[in-house]
């Protein structure tokens, strides 16, 4: 069956270091978001893409990176990991052609930065 | 850009009560509306979606209508159960074209916290 993944689940880093969180999807979907949800805040974009070669920021976007080299993956870099990136991160996917519409989730990554 | 209010941030009910959760948006070229319900730990799933041109649709105990007038759009559950607890977020998206596809551009509601009391 078709699926969206996240790695890892868990990371545990500390303050200055690049961290790469991986997104990759198998529903060969154009559209890919990458999302934070911190508690009292809801979700958060941070990047998205709609297809190979192209990237945007998000409302959050501020230390982040993306790039999309190939339509199944979405890794998300934080150049220089701060305590203030402690979060549950979501990709997730959707692609509007053919009439659907719905935005699938991968299952999350809890970053945590000391 | 497109702003989503959603009300109540959480609510209490009785098990077996109804419960309404109601978003605004503010883009009136918003045209696909899905609801989403989050357990603790878990990842948001799509519950149910209403697209613009319909006024209203319903899957077993969980209806969406949409005022597209007024700008707003409501879950409702009825019969509530106590594995309906969780955190529910509405959206409200549009659909830029792109290249040779069409993009989606989602807007999350900040989420209400939905207790079912037994």
């Amino acid at each position: 069956d078709a699926e969206i993944t996240q790695s890892p689940r868990h990371k545990i880093t500390e303050t200055g270091r690049q961290v790469t969180l991986a997104c990759h999807q198998t529903w060969n979907h154009n559209n890919m978001f990458w999302y934070r949800q911190d508690l009292g805040h809801g979700l958060r974009l941070i990047h998205y893409s709609y297809g190979v070669q192209d990237t945007n920021k998000g409302e959050v976007s501020d230390g982040y990176s993306v790039s999309r080299s190939n339509t199944e993956d979405l890794p998300l870099t934080l150049e220089s990991a701060a305590s203030s990136q402690t979060s549950v991160y979501f990709c997730a996917s959707s692609e509007k052609d053919g009439g659907t519409d719905t935005q699938y989730f991968g299952p999350g990554t809890r970053l945590t930065v000391l | 850009g497109e702003n989503v209010e959603q009300h109540p941030s959480t609510l209490s009910v009785q098990e077996g009560d109804s419960a309404v959760i109601k978003c605004t948006y503010s883009d009136s070229a918003s045209n696909y509306f899905p609801w989403y319900k989050q357990e603790l730990g878990k990842r948001p799933q799509l519950i149910i979606d209403i697209r613009s041109n319909v006024g209203e649709k319903k899957d077993q105990r969980i209806a969406v209508t949409l005022n597209k007038t007024a700008k707003h759009f409501s879950l409702h559950i009825t019969e509530t159960q106590p594995e309906d607890s969780a955190v529910y977020f509405c959206a409200a998206s549009t659909t830029p074209y792109v290249g040779r596809n069409y993009g989606q551009n989602f807007v999350f509601g900040p989420g209400t916290r939905l207790s079912v009391l037994p």
